[in-house]
């Protein structure tokens, strides 16, 4: 069944820490995308990718990095992790299509707790 | 730039009851509006959307939309709720202009079906 996964879906872990969320999606889609997600705030797009060897920057500024070296994989790696980087973070990946109209579709989130 | 205000962050409700959720949004160019539910610890789900054509727009487990572009509006509406509406639910907008297509979202807006 074509689906998109995220793991772990809870973390919690100690400050200056190296942590990498991991994303992937069988939807066999181009487009992916890491929102972070805090409570009574809109989602924020921190990173997208069109494809392999794409990453950009999204609206909201984010000490994370990604990559896309496999058209399904998209982790997200905070070098050094701090208690500001408690949040839920959302993958999700969508048709490239050229237009802005198509789905995107979510996985079920990590949620990070950084002491 | 385009943003998307949701009204109301909780919307309390009894079961069996209508309910309308409100969003607007502000854009300079066309845009695409969507209406997506999020249940308790899990990613987002479409409920429905707005491309073109028909200005009601139905959606998944009885929910409708109206585009209103004079008043830039987009709520959402269910003639009767059920506990299992308990979630919470967000706007979004996208373009084909400068954001590459990629959706700006709304706060959120929580609703909470009483027996």
């Amino acid at each position: 069944e074509a689906d998109i996964y995220q793991t772990p879906r809870y973390l919690v872990i100690g400050t200056g820490k190296k942590i990498t969320l991991e994303c992937s999606q069988t939807m066999g889609h181009d487009k992916m995308y890491w929102y972070q997600q805090d409570p009574g705030m809109e989602l924020h797009l921190i990173h997208y990718s069109y494809g392999v060897n794409s990453t950009e920057k999204g609206d909201l500024s984010s000490e994370s990095t990604v990559s896309r070296i496999r058209t399904e994989h998209f982790p997200l790696t905070l070098e050094s992790a701090r208690p500001s980087h408690t949040s839920q973070y959302l993958c999700a990946s969508s048709d490239l299509g050229g237009s802005a109209y198509n789905e995107q579709f979510f996985g079920p989130g990590t949620r990070l707790t950084v002491l | 730039a385009q943003s998307v205000t949701q009204l109301d962050s909780q919307v309390p409700v009894f079961e069996e009851a209508p309910v309308e959720l409100r969003c607007n949004y502000s854009s300079s160019v066309s845009v695409y509006l969507f209406w997506y539910v999020q249940y308790p610890n899990q990613g987002l789900q479409l409920l429905l959307k707005y491309l073109s054509g028909s200005t009601l727009v139905k959606g998944i487990n009885g929910f409708e939309a109206e585009f209103n572009k004079s008043q830039t509006s987009f709520h959402l509406r269910k003639p009767s709720v059920h506990i299992s509406d308990t979630a919470e639910y967000f706007c979004a907008v996208s373009s084909d202009g400068g954001s590459q297509g990629n959706l700006i979202f709304g706060k959120g807006t929580k609703l909470s079906v009483k027996p």
